[in-house]
């Protein structure tokens, strides 16, 4: 199967800084990517859809100047949390498909795990 | 809108025993539906789909999974449970052919597989 590499993997910092974090498609070029924030021990919640070359695709609630999504490449997306708070703790994972590839299935990285501090 | 149920937040089974995981779910048009498995601080890893075709599809691992259009579900199970198949499972769907590729999940359910 197609793969997707998430980095880092952990991460902490102190609030009020940035963090980014990168989704790369190793094996295909991905036309979507999908971001999603996951608190303990519940579903995954979609925060935005990353389109190549265009502008990103929010779920209402989720903050589009907190969450910055940059998907310049057909392999790559980055999600930048701004000004980071403890409240944005929490485990973020990508995912990534192409009907290019003729697969109906997403692919997912192997998740983010911030600490705000 | 597209929803997916797990009515189970934990199943707990003997190893060697069958186990189901249950998933009912509820789109406009065809489904597309699948099964995928999250091991702790990790990603989620594919499982199986149900796409067209055969009711019964099976999967990684040993797991399978029977679509039932009449009752909306797409369970999951396994013949005999292995330890190792203790895992947070999640079920998902989306709109079939031309309904593009967002995903909506359930909430999951924890698999406990014991001795």
């Amino acid at each position: 199967g197609a793969v997707v590499s998430q980095h880092p993997s952990w991460v902490i910092c102190k609030s009020g800084t940035s963090v980014k974090i990168e989704c790369r498609s190793l094996d295909f070029q991905a036309t979507t990517m999908f971001w999603y924030r996951q608190f303990p021990k519940q579903s995954l919640m979609l925060m935005a859809t990353s389109n190549e070359g265009s502008k990103a695709t929010y779920e209402q609630g989720v903050e589009k100047d907190k969450f910055l999504i940059n998907h310049a490449s057909l392999t790559l997306s980055t999600l930048t949390v701004t000004s980071a708070h403890p409240e944005d703790s929490s485990f973020y994972i990508c995912s990534a498909s192409s009907p290019r590839t003729g697969s109906t299935e997403a692919f997912f990285g192997q998740g983010t795990r911030l600490t705000v501090v | 809108a597209q929803s997916v149920a797990q009515p189970e937040d934990q199943v707990n089974v003997a190893e060697g025993n069958p186990l189901t995981v249950k998933c009912t779910y509820s789109v406009s048009g065809n489904p597309y539906l699948f099964w995928y498995v999250q091991y702790p601080n990790r990603g989620l890893q594919f499982l199986l789909k149900y796409i067209t075709g055969d009711n019964l599809v099976k999967g990684s691992y040993g797991f399978e999974a029977e679509f039932n259009k009449s009752q909306t579900s797409f369970h999951l199970k396994k013949p005999s449970a292995l330890v190792s198949d203790s895992a947070l499972y999640f079920c998902a769907v989306r709109r079939g052919s031309g309904g593009g590729n967002k995903l909506t999940f359930g909430t999951g359910t924890q698999l406990k597989v014991e001795l």
